[in-house]
């Protein structure tokens, strides 16, 4: 099972929960991307990391966002007090090295219904 | 800003249609232009292209980059309803890390 994961595949959540989203990076793979496709709109990039470190977080969209990785591998990324606007399919990226031109791999997404 | 512009937004065509799908990218800092197919929610890889004038093949899909237009075109021949899935454009940036800026995809539906 080589591939990115990412749980839950479906999350429905009220207005003002907390949800916490998982990726699972394939083995190996140092840089790892949170993005977000809301309906209608394009792929968002969130936050990348390389290792457990973020350098850059420029996309988060408010302080409600946050994510951390540890021990180089699974990442979390958290949304406190969701809003109806964060609904949205969230997909996490790994690749092997963060320099050079190295493909990410896509995991299935987790799908995020505010009600 | 950087942007990726593709074009047409939505298609469709009949089994066995060809269809050229457009990209245009205003960035700074180019590195790649990639190209993604999305069906339900993951995307998946198709293309990578760094050069000039070069097309990529594979099977009935292929693609060329235009670093003088600014462009790339994925051409798609004999198409069959597997081909149905958005086509995503994406540009990669020389940011030191893999900073990737995409395109809103076009919507390919292939008709039996």
């Amino acid at each position: 099972g080589a591939g990115v994961s990412q749980s839950p595949s479906n999350k429905v959540t009220e207005k003002g929960k907390d949800v916490e989203l998982r990726c699972d990076p394939i083995s190996g793979h140092t840089a790892l991307y949170w993005y977000r496709q809301s309906l209608g709109q394009g792929l968002e990039f969130l936050i990348y990391f390389q290792g457990n470190s973020a350098p850059d977080k420029s996309g988060l969209p408010s302080d409600r966002f946050s994510a951390e990785r540890t021990g180089g591998s699974v990442s979390t990324l958290t949304i406190q007090r969701t809003q109806q606007e964060d609904s949205a399919v969230y997909l996490c990226a790994s690749s092997v090295l963060a320099g050079g031109a190295k493909t990410q791999y896509f995991g299935p997404g987790t799908r995020l219904l505010v009600l | 800003e950087d942007k990726v512009v593709q074009s047409p937004l939505s298609l469709v065509v009949h089994e066995g249609d060809t269809v050229t799908l457009n990209c245009s990218y205003e960035v700074t800092n180019f590195r790649s232009l990639l190209w993604y197919k999305q069906e339900k929610k993951a995307p998946t890889f198709l293309f990578m292209l760094t050069s000039s004038g070069i097309e990529k093949k594979s099977g009935r899909l292929s693609s060329i980059l235009d670093k003088k237009e600014l462009s790339s075109i994925l051409n798609i021949t004999a198409t069959q309803t597997g081909d149905s899935a958005i086509y995503l454009c994406v540009v990669e940036l020389n940011s030191g890390y893999s900073t990737l800026t995409f395109g809103k995809g076009t919507m390919l539906l292939v008709s039996p």
